[in-house]
């Protein structure tokens, strides 16, 4: 069976600081995905990647992948409180081509 | 337009009650599929549709049946439900199975009585 692991499953850190969100799974799979959940709300889509090695920015989110190591991190440079949120991360795997989603990360960031 | 768009907002029913919930996308994808998420949980894949067809059902009790009309719709039919069936019931569309992000519409707030 296919676990996908988030790390840590809350976080609450201050604004300006950094910090590193990480995700393992379990498997060999082709891509992964970056999502962010709001209270109450929908799945938001952050990032794809698609490869070994693979990096995306975006604004003070930043994902990479490894899929040597089946690891993927999403780095938070200088939070603000606007990125208090549950981030997830998501698997697909060509058996079964279903999504896997992560444990969550539930940020808050502290003015 | 890269909108997923979700019927009813809020639905609170009875266990005798039948419901439906209705998802809706016009950005030609082929894959759509039916999420459900419990708080503070993350989503639970319940069916996957492809071109139309059924193509995964996660184990799901026969008391929720889904149901593609067309490339566009995706129904989500409700019957007997039980208390520990309330959650946020989210659709996601994808322009095939598996092979791309998933855009997910705003879900419906599902309160069984």
């Amino acid at each position: 069976e296919l676990k996908v692991e988030q790390n840590p499953l809350f976080l609450s850190m201050q604004e300006g600081k950094n910090y590193t969100i990480y995700c393992n799974y379990s498997t060999t799979s082709d891509r992964l995905y970056w999502y962010r959940q709001d209270p109450g709300k929908s799945l938001e889509s952050l990032f794809v990647l698609l490869s070994n090695g693979a990096v995306k920015q975006e604004g003070r989110l930043m994902a990479s992948l490894d899929t040597k190591a089946r690891l993927s991190t999403l780095h938070i440079t200088a939070a603000v409180h606007d990125l208090s949120a549950t981030y997830f991360c998501a698997v697909d795997i060509k058996t079964g081509n279903q999504f896997y989603f992560g444990t969550g990360t539930s940020l808050t960031v502290i003015p | 337009d890269t909108e997923v768009t979700q019927t009813p907002k809020h639905l609170v029913m009875g266990m005798t009650n039948k419901k439906s919930l209705k998802c809706e996308q016009h950005m030609g994808h082929r894959a759509m599929y039916w999420y459900k998420q419990k708080a503070k949980k993350p989503p639970e894949l319940m069916f996957v549709y492809s071109y139309e067809k059924l193509s995964i059902n996660e184990s799901v009790p026969s008391r929720f049946s889904p149901e593609c009309p067309n490339s566009s719709l995706l129904n989500l039919h409700l019957h007997a439900l039980q208390p520990e069936d309330s959650a946020l019931y989210l659709c996601a569309s994808s322009h095939s199975q598996g092979t791309d992000t998933q855009y997910f519409g705003p879900g419906t707030r599902l309160t069984v009585l």
